[in-house]
């Protein structure tokens, strides 16, 4: 059985920084891409971007350039998420997605989520 | 990024089909596939409905998905109460090149 399992909570002061981590098991890790989206409290999801898991090669959406940085372990088959420069408005559940690829942008497996507050 | 429209809440009583649209433009849902995900409160949302109106495996035959012009549309059939989620709307935007999803539509079973 598929599964995306991600870190644990994490609480942070504003300006530090925080790294996701997202295992995966029961697949080929490098045959289907990773992506990460963003769930803030009571809201929607908004789409992050994307890691080739082939690769290395990450994509990232307009709004998470620069402080928002995706990279991979192959040999553990886990994808991160590592955000610096924290701030209030990054407070959020984070999820990675599977995109089962057929056609793209299809997330067929998710992670739990991760809950990141960002709070003096 | 939620540029695609839907409505905030939907309702109906077990049994009965709803409805839930998804309004978007040209360059998302009026020129690419449509998927559908639902969340339960309090987990990760799951693939509903991908490639505008395909069920993945599990997914019960009572969801079904449709798409006309810019507008798309998920339906549900012989409501049930575990059905009560947050339901979701995305397509791929070729302008902002990016995965635009609704702002979700919270279904609530009477």
């Amino acid at each position: 059985q598929v599964q995306l399992v991600q870190s644990g909570s994490e609480l942070k002061k504003p300006g530090a920084s925080v790294k996701i981590s997202c295992k995966a098991s029961e697949y080929h890790f490098t045959n289907y891409a990773m992506n990460w989206l963003r769930q803030a409290p009571g809201q929607g999801l908004e789409w992050m971007g994307w890691i080739n898991t082939n690769t290395g090669s990450p994509t990232y959406a307009q709004g998470f350039t620069g402080r928002f940085v995706f990279s991979l372990d192959t040999s553990v088959t886990t994808a991160y998420l590592q955000i610096s420069s924290l701030k209030a408005e990054d407070t959020a559940v984070y999820y990675c997605a599977r995109d089962e690829g057929r056609p793209p942008g299809t997330f067929d497996y998710w992670g739990q989520g991760t809950l990141v507050t960002v709070s003096s | 990024q939620s540029v695609l429209a839907q409505p905030p809440s939907a309702s109906g009583t077990p049994g009965q089909r709803v409805t839930i649209s998804c309004s978007g433009s040209s360059s998302n849902v009026g020129s690419q596939t449509v998927n559908w995900y639902q969340q339960l409160p309090g987990t990760a949302p799951k693939l509903l409905i991908y490639n505008t109106n395909q069920r993945p495996s599990g997914v019960p035959d009572r969801f079904s998905g449709a798409k006309s012009g810019t507008s798309a549309s998920l339906a549900i059939s012989g409501l049930q109460s575990d059905d009560e989620a947050d339901y979701y709307c995305t397509a791929w935007d070729g302008s902002l090149k990016v995965w635009v999803f609704g702002r979700g539509t919270k279904l609530t079973v009477l």
